[in-house]
Protein backbone atom coordinates (compact mmCIF):
# COMPACT_ATOMS: atom_id res chain seq x y z
CA UNK A 1 0.00 0.00 0.00
CA UNK A 2 1.44 3.16 -0.61
CA UNK A 3 2.41 6.00 1.83
CA UNK A 4 2.57 9.43 1.23
CA UNK A 5 5.02 11.46 4.08
CA UNK A 6 5.52 15.33 4.13
CA UNK A 7 7.76 16.75 5.94
CA UNK A 8 7.79 19.40 7.15
CA UNK A 9 4.36 19.49 8.76
CA UNK A 10 4.32 23.16 9.54
CA UNK A 11 6.82 25.96 8.40
CA UNK A 12 7.41 29.57 9.36
CA UNK A 13 9.53 31.48 7.37
CA UNK A 14 10.12 35.33 6.77
CA UNK A 15 9.30 36.67 3.41
CA UNK A 16 11.87 36.44 0.20
CA UNK A 17 13.56 33.19 1.80
CA UNK A 18 14.01 30.64 -0.54
CA UNK A 19 12.23 27.22 0.88
CA UNK A 20 11.98 23.22 0.47
CA UNK A 21 9.11 20.74 1.26
CA UNK A 22 9.63 17.74 1.13
CA UNK A 23 7.28 14.34 0.19
CA UNK A 24 8.69 10.85 0.20
CA UNK A 25 6.42 7.93 -0.81
CA UNK A 26 7.37 4.06 -0.68
CA UNK A 27 6.64 2.53 -3.97
CA UNK A 28 8.42 3.98 -6.64
CA UNK A 29 5.75 2.28 -9.42
CA UNK A 30 4.31 5.68 -9.80
CA UNK A 31 2.74 7.00 -12.94
CA UNK A 32 2.97 10.62 -12.21
CA UNK A 33 3.51 12.90 -9.11
CA UNK A 34 1.66 15.92 -8.49
CA UNK A 35 1.87 18.89 -6.07
CA UNK A 36 -1.37 21.18 -5.13
CA UNK A 37 -1.66 23.94 -2.69
CA UNK A 38 -4.89 24.49 -0.21
CA UNK A 39 -6.16 27.64 1.52
CA UNK A 40 -7.89 27.70 4.52
CA UNK A 41 -12.04 26.76 3.75
CA UNK A 42 -10.52 25.94 0.18
CA UNK A 43 -10.08 23.60 -2.48
CA UNK A 44 -7.04 22.38 -3.78
CA UNK A 45 -5.25 24.22 -6.20
CA UNK A 46 -3.05 21.73 -8.55
CA UNK A 47 0.75 23.83 -9.14
CA UNK A 48 2.77 21.31 -11.08
CA UNK A 49 1.90 17.74 -12.61
CA UNK A 50 5.42 15.32 -12.89
CA UNK A 51 5.17 12.38 -14.62
CA UNK A 52 7.20 9.73 -13.87
CA UNK A 53 9.90 9.81 -16.89
CA UNK A 54 10.65 13.78 -15.82
CA UNK A 55 12.78 14.70 -13.49
CA UNK A 56 11.64 17.98 -12.45
CA UNK A 57 8.82 21.00 -13.81
CA UNK A 58 8.91 24.96 -13.10
CA UNK A 59 6.15 27.22 -13.17
CA UNK A 60 7.00 30.98 -12.00
CA UNK A 61 8.90 30.63 -8.73
CA UNK A 62 7.92 26.94 -8.07
CA UNK A 63 10.36 24.28 -9.06
CA UNK A 64 9.35 20.64 -8.23
CA UNK A 65 12.22 17.70 -8.57
CA UNK A 66 11.38 13.99 -8.91
CA UNK A 67 13.46 10.79 -7.70
CA UNK A 68 11.66 8.35 -8.63
CA UNK A 69 13.90 6.00 -7.63
CA UNK A 70 14.57 6.91 -4.42
CA UNK A 71 10.78 7.91 -3.57
CA UNK A 72 11.97 11.54 -2.96
CA UNK A 73 10.20 14.90 -5.01
CA UNK A 74 11.00 17.98 -3.41
CA UNK A 75 8.78 21.73 -4.15
CA UNK A 76 11.29 24.77 -4.07
CA UNK A 77 9.65 28.13 -3.51
CA UNK A 78 12.27 31.16 -4.42
CA UNK A 79 11.66 34.29 -2.88
CA UNK A 80 8.80 33.56 -0.73
CA UNK A 81 6.08 35.80 -0.17
CA UNK A 82 3.38 36.52 2.42
CA UNK A 83 0.47 35.26 -0.40
CA UNK A 84 2.35 31.86 -0.31
CA UNK A 85 0.82 30.86 2.56
CA UNK A 86 -1.26 28.07 2.51
CA UNK A 87 -0.66 23.78 2.64
CA UNK A 88 1.18 22.35 0.83
CA UNK A 89 -0.11 18.37 -0.66
CA UNK A 90 1.76 16.32 -2.52
CA UNK A 91 -0.06 13.26 -4.36
CA UNK A 92 1.26 10.23 -6.58
CA UNK A 93 -0.69 8.34 -8.71
CA UNK A 94 0.75 4.55 -8.65
CA UNK A 95 0.32 1.51 -11.39
CA UNK A 96 -1.78 0.01 -9.54
CA UNK A 97 -3.90 2.27 -8.18
CA UNK A 98 -4.56 5.37 -10.47
CA UNK A 99 -6.42 7.34 -8.11
CA UNK A 100 -4.27 9.89 -6.53
CA UNK A 101 -2.54 9.22 -2.58
CA UNK A 102 -1.97 12.49 -0.79
CA UNK A 103 0.63 12.90 1.71
CA UNK A 104 -1.09 15.02 4.89
CA UNK A 105 0.38 18.26 3.64
CA UNK A 106 3.09 21.12 4.83
CA UNK A 107 1.14 24.35 6.49
CA UNK A 108 3.38 27.55 5.14
CA UNK A 109 3.56 31.02 6.63
CA UNK A 110 5.51 33.37 5.42
CA UNK A 111 5.54 36.52 7.83
CA UNK A 112 5.89 40.07 5.90
CA UNK B 1 -13.57 28.73 -17.32
CA UNK B 2 -13.20 25.21 -16.68
CA UNK B 3 -13.81 24.07 -13.54
CA UNK B 4 -15.01 21.48 -11.06
CA UNK B 5 -18.37 22.12 -9.90
CA UNK B 6 -19.52 21.17 -6.44
CA UNK B 7 -23.16 21.47 -4.72
CA UNK B 8 -24.20 22.52 -2.04
CA UNK B 9 -21.12 24.24 -1.13
CA UNK B 10 -22.21 23.89 2.62
CA UNK B 11 -24.58 21.19 4.09
CA UNK B 12 -26.24 21.10 7.78
CA UNK B 13 -28.22 17.95 8.48
CA UNK B 14 -29.52 15.88 11.10
CA UNK B 15 -28.30 12.22 11.90
CA UNK B 16 -30.38 10.10 9.92
CA UNK B 17 -31.19 11.72 7.40
CA UNK B 18 -30.29 11.38 3.35
CA UNK B 19 -27.64 13.46 2.32
CA UNK B 20 -26.59 14.16 -1.39
CA UNK B 21 -23.42 16.21 -2.95
CA UNK B 22 -23.51 16.92 -6.90
CA UNK B 23 -20.61 17.56 -8.83
CA UNK B 24 -20.06 18.72 -12.71
CA UNK B 25 -16.98 17.53 -14.04
CA UNK B 26 -14.94 19.52 -16.43
CA UNK B 27 -16.26 18.83 -19.76
CA UNK B 28 -14.08 16.20 -21.57
CA UNK B 29 -12.72 14.51 -18.41
CA UNK B 30 -12.58 10.79 -18.47
CA UNK B 31 -12.03 10.50 -14.72
CA UNK B 32 -13.87 11.79 -11.27
CA UNK B 33 -12.50 11.36 -8.02
CA UNK B 34 -14.70 11.55 -4.84
CA UNK B 35 -12.35 12.22 -1.81
CA UNK B 36 -13.56 13.05 2.15
CA UNK B 37 -11.17 15.70 4.04
CA UNK B 38 -11.10 15.93 7.95
CA UNK B 39 -8.37 17.00 10.31
CA UNK B 40 -7.60 13.47 11.13
CA UNK B 41 -7.44 11.22 8.32
CA UNK B 42 -6.72 13.90 5.54
CA UNK B 43 -7.37 13.51 2.39
CA UNK B 44 -8.93 9.94 1.96
CA UNK B 45 -9.99 8.23 -1.44
CA UNK B 46 -13.99 7.09 -1.72
CA UNK B 47 -14.89 6.80 -5.11
CA UNK B 48 -12.83 6.59 -8.45
CA UNK B 49 -14.70 6.86 -12.18
CA UNK B 50 -13.55 6.03 -15.58
CA UNK B 51 -15.80 6.87 -17.81
CA UNK B 52 -18.25 6.65 -15.96
CA UNK B 53 -17.67 3.12 -14.82
CA UNK B 54 -16.85 2.93 -10.80
CA UNK B 55 -12.82 1.72 -10.69
CA UNK B 56 -12.63 1.48 -6.98
CA UNK B 57 -15.04 2.29 -4.35
CA UNK B 58 -12.58 0.49 -1.60
CA UNK B 59 -12.17 3.65 0.54
CA UNK B 60 -16.04 3.95 1.06
CA UNK B 61 -18.48 2.35 3.59
CA UNK B 62 -20.95 0.69 1.62
CA UNK B 63 -23.55 0.47 3.78
CA UNK B 64 -24.48 3.62 3.72
CA UNK B 65 -22.73 5.67 1.17
CA UNK B 66 -23.25 5.21 -2.60
CA UNK B 67 -21.59 7.11 -5.81
CA UNK B 68 -22.84 6.84 -9.30
CA UNK B 69 -22.41 8.44 -12.57
CA UNK B 70 -25.79 9.30 -13.88
CA UNK B 71 -24.39 10.56 -16.86
CA UNK B 72 -20.75 11.97 -18.19
CA UNK B 73 -21.75 15.77 -16.78
CA UNK B 74 -22.85 14.15 -13.00
CA UNK B 75 -21.77 12.17 -10.25
CA UNK B 76 -23.51 12.25 -7.07
CA UNK B 77 -22.41 10.55 -3.91
CA UNK B 78 -25.09 9.85 -1.48
CA UNK B 79 -25.33 9.20 2.32
CA UNK B 80 -28.25 7.25 3.71
CA UNK B 81 -28.23 7.65 6.83
CA UNK B 82 -25.97 10.07 7.78
CA UNK B 83 -24.44 9.76 10.88
CA UNK B 84 -21.87 12.56 12.97
CA UNK B 85 -18.53 10.91 11.94
CA UNK B 86 -19.29 11.86 8.43
CA UNK B 87 -18.96 15.49 9.23
CA UNK B 88 -15.73 16.55 6.86
CA UNK B 89 -15.26 18.08 3.54
CA UNK B 90 -16.08 16.23 0.31
CA UNK B 91 -14.05 17.08 -2.32
CA UNK B 92 -15.04 15.75 -6.27
CA UNK B 93 -11.74 16.09 -8.89
CA UNK B 94 -12.14 15.43 -12.89
CA UNK B 95 -9.22 14.78 -15.00
CA UNK B 96 -8.25 13.48 -18.49
CA UNK B 97 -6.18 9.71 -18.47
CA UNK B 98 -3.90 10.61 -21.80
CA UNK B 99 -1.55 7.71 -21.39
CA UNK B 100 -0.24 7.17 -18.12
CA UNK B 101 -1.02 10.47 -16.92
CA UNK B 102 -3.64 11.99 -15.21
CA UNK B 103 -3.72 15.36 -13.83
CA UNK B 104 -6.73 15.73 -11.32
CA UNK B 105 -8.99 19.07 -10.56
CA UNK B 106 -10.18 19.60 -7.35
CA UNK B 107 -13.36 21.40 -6.77
CA UNK B 108 -14.15 23.86 -4.08
CA UNK B 109 -15.99 20.72 -1.88
CA UNK B 110 -18.79 20.36 0.45
CA UNK B 111 -18.85 21.10 4.09
CA UNK B 112 -20.88 18.61 5.30
CA UNK B 113 -22.00 18.99 9.22
CA UNK B 114 -24.24 16.09 10.57
CA UNK B 115 -25.67 16.53 13.88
Amino acid sequence: KQEVTQIPAALSVPEGENLVLNCSFTDSAIYNLQWFRQDPGKGLTSLLLIQSSQREQTSGRLNASLDKSSGRSTLYIAASQPGDSATYLCAVSGTGRRALTFGSGTRLQVQP
Amino acid sequence: DARVTQTPRHKVTEMGQEVTMRCQPILGHNTVFWYRQTMMQGLELLAYFRNRAPLDDSGMPKDRFSAEMPDATLATLKIQPSEPRDSAVYFCASGLVIGASTEAFFGQGTRLTVV
